[in-house]
Order: structure tokens, then sequence, then C-alpha cells
């Protein structure tokens, strides 16, 4: 099992570019979370989403926009790059009865 | 919301020396509390879970709900246990979020 993928490892934006950041999990989780790790502010939950179909914003959404594609799959997209948005992405996924989040490798994301 | 505070950036101990990673959290009902870690080049895994109550890696977390603390402790660092450390606490929902805290980067020196 892979676990947690993501895709790209990395990328360099420009200001205003879109992209969209992938994530796919292959342990059957239902729960599926996206959060940006920043120095000096930990991990900050942008979006999650409880299962297929459902998703919701977490603490810091803006500039954000998710897809829950299928049960494995969870996209991150930006639509209009910022330079407030350089920063390592990581995916997460969770079980229907386990209390631990697995997490991706993550990405490394830099906007000039 | 639930808040996590990890005082501390850097824990900068020696090898062999007792270690204590601080975390507090503020919540009104009963908290799900976590430490994650991760180590150099590793994804971000988690290290103990309160409910637990077991010693993982020589690490082990008491919640003090009177001081709302949930500090990680080693009686005797390692060189392998230089990794950032992230306390994080849970809600009991569907979705069960985590808010984390700041980090701590606890560096084993020999």
């Amino acid at each position: 099992n892979a676990g947690v993928t993501q895709t790209p490892k990395f990328q360099v934006l420009k200001t205003g570019q879109s992209m969209t950041l992938q994530c796919a999990q292959d342990m059957n989780h239902n729960s599926m979370y996206w959060y940006r790790q920043d120095p000096g502010m930990g991990l900050r939950l942008i979006y999650y989403s409880a299962s297929e179909g459902t998703t919701d914003k977490g603490e810091v959404p803006n500039g954000y926009n998710v897809s829950r594609l299928n049960k494995r799959e969870f996209s991150l997209r930006l639509e209009s790059a910022a330079p407030s948005q350089t920063s390592v992405y990581f995916c997460a996924s969770r079980g229907t009865l386990s209390y631990e989040q697995y997490f991706g490798p993550g990405t490394r994301l830099t906007v000039t | 919301a639930q808040r996590v505070t990890q005082p501390e950036k850097l824990l900068s101990v020696f090898k062999g020396a007792p270690v204590e990673l601080k975390c507090n959290y503020s919540y009104s009902g009963s908290p799900e509390l976590f430490w994650y870690v991760q180590y150099s080049r590793q994804r971000l895994q988690l290290l103990l879970r309160h409910i637990s109550r077991e010693s993982i890696k020589g690490f082990t977390a008491d919640l003090n709900k009177g001081e709302t603390s949930f500090h990680l402790k080693k009686p005797f660092a390692q060189e392998e246990d230089s990794a950032m450390y992230y306390c994080a606490s849970g809600d009991t929902g569907t979705a069960s979020k985590l808010t984390f805290g700041t980090g701590t980067r606890l560096q084993v020196t020999l």
C-alpha cells in the first residue's frame, strides 16, 4: 500500500497562476484533509472532507477550493496564486473507526 | 475554537538527559489529545494518543485536566529523537478535525 500520495512534490508558480494539488489514498478512508505548514505557525487546516461528496472549510480556506472526486481522491485548487500561499501542503486521511490521521509526503509550493 | 500552545520553538538537550516538551490546550469538553512527530525527510506520523496511555519509543504523555496540559516526556534522550514534535487536539465529530500547535523542534546533541 502506498498510503497517502501527493503530486507534485515541488512547484513554483508566478502570482496569478492557478494549479491543482492532487492527493490520493488507498486505505479506504472516509475522511480526508488538506493542511498548510508554515514556519512558526504549525499545521493549519484548509479544508476537509468527512466523506465522499462532502467538503467543509477549515481554519484558513480563503484562496483555495477543493474537490472530493471520489473516495480515494481529494484535490486542492489555487485559482489565482499569491505569495502568501507559499507553503508546504499536506494531505491526510483517516478511517471512520480510527483516531489516527495518515499524512502524505507534502508538496512544497513557492509563489513568486 | 480549540487552541493548542507549544511555548518552545526549539528544545536542545544532551543525549541521556530528560526531555519534556510542553503542550497546553483549551477545550471546554473532553479533549482528544495527540502527539505527532516529523523526523527529517519523513512524513508526519502519530506518536501518542492520550487515551492509549502507552509508551512509544520511551515517550509518555499525561493528560492533566486541571492544568489543561499534555506534556511529552522521556527520561533519557537519544540522538534519534531529534525531530519536530506537534501537539494536537481533536474534536469528536464525524470528521475528527485536528488543531495543531506550532511545534517544537527537539535537538539531541552528544
